[in-house]
């Protein structure tokens, strides 16, 4: 089983729409989670960062982790088309070199 | 303007041949890391470091090879040895102590 798993979807949605993605993850170590978005033939850009259980919100975007689950999620508020990317999942098991596990992506299109 | 460059943007390489990426950072950050990303597989890490003069494999090392010898740079020496380089080739770093890491653009490499 891989440490993170996530729909590879694509998504695709009308702009204004609230965008759920999510993520499970398998190791129960210590948590540090991570969203990032890549734009086509682009670098992933961090878009949030969160290591408690619950919400963490920043703008259009809010962060959830429900560690009893195993579940991560991104809700993006009022989706616009400048939203359409890949969304990243990552998550650090607190070990001293500090190594990233990502998900696949998923694949997000925003429709005007 | 503190950040993370890669150079080139495009490679091409002739089967046999060795080609080197470049990644420099100004942010002063401790760890730089090396991934590999290909359609459908997510990120995979090549190798990391997380000071000058050391380095560890990460999970795909085979047919590669790393420096450490600035703190600034962290270049990547695809060898001839590696069967499939054909790939988007991705340079992070982080801060010591933090966990988010910060990507740079990108170099995609393409074998002919």
């Amino acid at each position: 089983q891989k440490e993170v798993e996530q729909d590879p979807g694509p998504l695709s949605v009308p702009e204004g729409a609230i965008v759920s993605l999510n993520c499970t993850y398998s190791n129960s170590a210590f948590q540090y989670f991570m969203w990032y978005r890549q734009y086509s033939r682009k670098g992933p850009e961090l878009l949030m960062y969160t290591y408690s259980s619950g919400n963490k919100e920043d703008g259009r975007f809010t962060a959830q982790v429900d560690k009893s689950s195993k579940y991560i999620s991104l809700f993006i508020r009022d989706s616009q088309p400048s939203d359409s990317a890949t969304y990243l999942c990552a998550r650090n098991s607190g070990g001293s070199n500090y190594k990233l596990t990502f998900g696949k992506g998923t694949l997000l299109t925003v429709n005007p | 303007d503190g950040g993370i460059t890669q150079s080139p943007k495009y490679l091409f390489r002739k089967e046999g041949q060795n080609v080197t990426l470049s990644c420099e950072q100004n942010l002063n950050h401790d760890a730089m890391y090396w991934y590999r990303q290909d359609p459908g597989q997510g990120l995979r890490l090549i190798y990391y470091s997380q000071i000058v003069n050391d380095f560890q494999k990460g999970d795909i090392a085979e047919g590669y090879s790393v420096s450490r010898e600035k703190k600034e740079s962290f270049p990547l020496t695809v060898t001839s040895a590696q069967k499939n380089p054909t790939a988007f080739y991705l340079c992070a770093s982080r801060h010591g102590g933090r966990n988010e890491q910060f990507f740079g653009p990108g170099t995609r490499l393409t074998v002919l």
